[in-house]
């Protein structure tokens, strides 16, 4: 199964941009690469996901290696909300079973 | 408003008594899944359901049960719960395996004495 390595943790200061990397080097041609993110006492919550091409939303950008086995999500403004733990995962959608893994994530402050 | 509930929120409780946290989602979603999140390990996928009545076991599925007779509910059953499953438990829902967001509960925090 594709696994996934991100640092332990990262800061960042306030409204400056965060880049948080994930490497990915098992993974293959139909993962698809999510994040999620967990703020404190709370469950996790979807961020992004993309397959091959970089992708944008309203809450970050996703930047994909063209090898795609590394990928780097990208908060353009770290705000004080945005301190959590970042999960990157990847999800194969063509299998006839479900297998989701998140590992430990980083986490990240943010500095005032 | 659109969510996914579980109850109890808390829950201690002594080994071998048979328990049910019960999880509920109302957005109409087929797909329904369980972790467990332990410090240091990250989340782990213990059930999942594709739809109703069809369910199938995650990455840590040992000493869990879950049933899915409805869309909107999927309980996890612990038979005789152990020391070991001291945890907190979430339950995520989708529109469909297919779809990518999953939508978390508010998680359960179990102790097993």
């Amino acid at each position: 199964d594709a696994k996934t390595t991100q640092p332990n943790s990262m800061e960042s200061n306030e409204e400056e941009p965060v880049h948080l990397p994930c490497n990915h080097s098992t993974i293959s041609g139909t993962d698809y690469i999510h994040w999620y993110r967990q703020l404190p006492s709370q469950g996790p919550e979807y961020v992004i996901h993309g397959l091959t091409s970089n992708v944008n939303n309203r809450m970050a950008s996703l930047a994909i290696a063209e090898d795609r086995k590394s990928s780097t999500l990208i908060l353009h403004r770290a705000t004080l909300r945005d301190a959590a733990v970042y999960y990157c995962i990847l999800r194969d959608l063509e299998t006839s079973y479900d297998k989701v893994i998140f590992g430990p994530g980083t986490s990240l402050s943010v500095i005032p | 408003e659109a969510q996914v509930t579980q109850n109890p929120r808390y829950l201690i409780t002594v080994t071998g008594k048979k328990l049910t946290v019960t999880c509920s989602q109302n957005m109409n979603h087929e797909y329904m899944s369980w972790y467990r999140q332990d410090p240091g390990l990250g989340l782990r996928q213990i059930y999942y359901s594709m739809n109703v009545e069809v369910t199938d076991k995650g990455d840590v599925p040992e000493g869990y049960k879950v049933s899915r007779k409805e869309k909107r509910n999927f309980p996890l059953i612990l038979e005789s719960p152990s020391p070991n499953q001291t945890s907190l438990y979430f339950c995520a829902s989708s529109l469909g395996r297919d779809y990518n967001e999953q939508f978390f509960g508010p998680g359960t925090r179990l102790t097993v004495l």
